[in-house]
């Protein structure tokens, strides 16, 4: 069974802090990551996408990935009371044309 | 920029309806997707296409349906509506074959009563 695994929280950080947020996945063949953050209510959005072991910046948004460890991660810097949101983390494995959910980490970010 | 659109943000039904949700995106995607979405229990696939006609069972396809009869339109059928599949259902799409991500629509807040 392949399986991605996040911190369902809350994860509480105070404005202007670094909040990071982990995901570890079971399938070492996984080639294509990506955050979401979705909103109460609202649909997925796509943060980042990551292909390659390293850091990817946009932003405030880094993303890290180390395929030896089988996790990535995801750095918000100087977070926003507007960044309080659940992150998804998704995983593609191979040729399969379907993406293995995390169930998410819910993040406060307090004025 | 994509563009997924769905047919409706919010749906009351009686139980034993059939009812349609429909779907289009605006990308010449490939392949497109129906999930649900439920408190505690994360996206869950019902079901996939990967070109017009083509079908495949996600997760949960048991009490579903679904027709793609043109490219941009994907569309999922609750055959008899019951109380257990009210939740938020959200169409996504992708290109085809490649390592892109999905791209949602703005789901749809099914209530059956």
């Amino acid at each position: 069974q392949k399986e991605v695994e996040q911190n369902s929280g809350p994860l509480s950080v105070p404005e202007g802090a670094i909040a990071s947020l982990n995901c570890t996945y079971s399938d070492r063949v996984s080639q294509s990551f990506f955050w979401y953050r979705q909103y109460s209510g609202k649909s997925p959005e796509l943060i980042m996408s990551i292909y390659s072991n390293g850091d990817k910046e946009d932003g405030r948004f880094t993303a890290q990935l180390n395929k030896a460890s089988q996790y990535v991660s995801l750095l918000i810097r100087d977070s926003q009371p507007s960044d309080s949101a659940t992150y998804l983390c998704a995983v593609k494995t191979g040729n399969n044309r379907k993406l293995i959910w995390g169930l998410g980490t819910s993040l406060a970010v307090n004025p | 920029d994509v563009k997924v659109t769905q047919s409706s943000r919010y749906l009351v039904k009686r139980t034993g309806e059939k009812v349609f949700l429909e779907c289009v995106q605006d990308m010449d995607h490939e392949n497109m997707f129906w999930y649900r979405q439920d408190p505690g229990l994360g996206l869950r696939l019902i079901y996939f296409s990967y070109d017009v006609k083509m079908k495949e069972k996600g997760d949960i396809p048991e009490g579903y349906s679904v027709s793609r009869e043109k490219k941009e339109r994907f569309s999922l059928i609750l055959e008899s509506a019951s109380t257990n599949q009210t939740s938020m259902y959200l169409c996504a799409s992708t290109p085809g074959g490649g390592a892109l991500p999905q791209y949602f629509g703005p789901g749809t807040r099914l209530t059956v009563t």
